[in-house]
């Protein structure tokens, strides 16, 4: 596509629910990398793929978090057993080549995940 | 530990005065630094970058020149318009994996009144 794509746009659900949050990234580009955006503050990286494989998930907050990018493509940001803290903007951002510091990151619109 | 800081907003400026935000960093070697811009409504989006000391990024009329001396990055534009109202995003890879894992700033929301 044109662009890094995200759904859902919104997503509310319960406490202690499973959800699931999908992002397409610009066509060949290898690097993935997701973010989270808490309210009034700025992005916070979670994690890194170089092409199928997570190179970097330093920042997911605890093992509720899982990420995963089968076919080097489309990635999947999976929260188990949500909090009320998981609330948040989550932003995808896909680069070209292997993230070389000359690489451009290029921002989905991002999915605001709100858990009651 | 590794961070950026620039300054809280929100900043509110009559259109054509002079814009500063003032951004500065903290690593332990020499990072890419960036601006980017969040429009109302849409994702976020890169204004400029600079990858070594010295550089001056540039775009849409803003600039920001890299100061390892000062660790800053302070993003400037002469002459504001009511279109630059956004949130303003400080951001380093501070990483030196050779990768782009960014650290954010808090963000300045920048408001432009005719």
């Amino acid at each position: 596509g044109a662009g890094v794509s995200q759904t859902p746009s919104n997503k509310v659900t319960e406490k202690g629910k499973y959800v699931e949050l999908r992002c397409d990234p610009i066509s060949g580009h290898t690097a993935l990398y997701w973010y989270r955006q808490s309210l009034g503050q700025g992005p916070e990286f979670l994690i890194y793929f170089q092409g199928t494989g997570a190179a970097d998930d330093s920042g997911l907050p605890n093992d509720r978090f899982f990420a995963v990018r089968p076919e080097g493509s489309v990635s999947t940001l999976k929260i188990q057993r949500t909090e009320r803290g998981d609330s948040a903007v989550y932003l995808c951002a896909s680069s070209r080549t292997s993230g070389g510091i000359t690489d451009t990151q290029y921002f989905g619109p991002g999915t605001r995940l709100t858990v009651l | 530990g590794n961070s950026v800081t620039q300054m809280e907003g929100p900043v509110t400026l009559s259109e054509e005065a002079f814009l500063t935000i003032n951004c500065t960093y903290t690593a332990t070697g020499y990072p890419s630094l960036f601006w980017y811009v969040q429009y109302p409504g849409e994702g976020l989006q890169l204004l400029l970058k600079a990858t070594k000391a010295d550089d001056k990024g540039s775009n849409k009329g803003f600039e920001a020149t890299y100061r390892k001396e000062t660790t800053s990055f302070h993003l400037e534009k002469g002459s504001v318009q009511v279109s630059d109202s956004a949130v303003y995003f400080c951001a380093g890879n501070l990483n030196s994996g050779g990768y782009q894992k960014v650290t954010f700033g808090t963000g300045t929301k920048l408001q432009v009144i005719p």
